[in-house]
């Protein structure tokens, strides 16, 4: 139980397009979906909380209107870079805290997605 | 602001040795505490957590940590380190009315054969 996915797992683009990335939970519903960044060699850094039917919210130095993020289900959370440049180039992380129910996985417990690889030329 | 530091960057032992890594945390009410692990081109998995009670909390994979209260630390604990345990580790921490999750810069763990 507590598997989330993520899609795509690697992507290239070009500078200036934008990108889409999904993040579902696949057995369990999210309350609460995060997005992390992860540069090689470092730790995870938050860049935003997502709340079903509500606005994101955004860690300080985040652009939110770069990084836009979606939460139409809770089971689904989308993140899309727009207008990507290379120094947005890095790994993408999200992961999601499960709805409180008895037969669901731990409360306040992340399980993260497997990342997605986004490349900018 | 809470903050944690792992003590070990990178850490190389052989098989059958005893591994500890060290965590701290700085944060000024309850918090959570877990250790994750990410094997090479894996994602991050749940190794333990604690959040009350017995502060000796097993986990999965023979892994244990113990939560020093008065330390502000939760080190991770194995008695004896397989191959396939080289992964990088992660300790995090949250408060516990907070959603918010820190992580630790992460160790990496190699294992010899």
């Amino acid at each position: 139980g507590a598997v989330v996915s993520q899609h795509p797992s690697w992507v290239i683009c070009k500078s200036g397009t934008s990108v889409k990335i999904e993040c579902r939970s696949l057995d369990f519903q999210a309350t609460t979906m995060f997005w992390y960044r992860q540069f090689p060699k470092q730790s995870l850094m938050l860049m935003a909380t997502s709340n079903e039917g509500s606005k994101a919210t955004y860690e300080q130095g985040v652009e939110k209107d770069k990084f836009l993020i979606n939460h139409a289900s809770l089971t689904l959370s989308t993140l899309t870079v727009t207008s990507a440049h290379p120094e947005d180039s890095s790994f993408y992380i999200c992961s999601a805290e499960s709805f409180k129910s008895p037969e669901g996985p731990s409360t306040d417990t992340q399980y993260f997605g497997p990342g997605t690889r986004l490349t900018v030329l | 602001a809470q903050s944690v530091s792992q003590h070990n960057h990178h850490v190389i032992l052989s098989e059958a040795a005893s591994l500890e890594l060290g965590c701290n945390y700085s944060y000024g009410g309850t918090v959570n505490l877990f250790w994750y692990v990410q094997y090479p081109g894996q994602h991050l998995q749940l190794l333990l957590k604690y959040f009350s009670g017995d502060p000796l909390v097993k986990g999965i994979k023979g892994f244990e940590a113990e939560f020093i209260k008065s330390k502000f630390s939760f080190n991770l604990r194995k008695p004896s380190v397989q191959w396939s345990d080289t992964a990088e580790y992660f300790c995090a921490v949250k408060g516990s009315n907070d959603y918010k999750l820190s992580f630790g810069a992460g160790t990496t763990v190699t294992v010899r054969a």
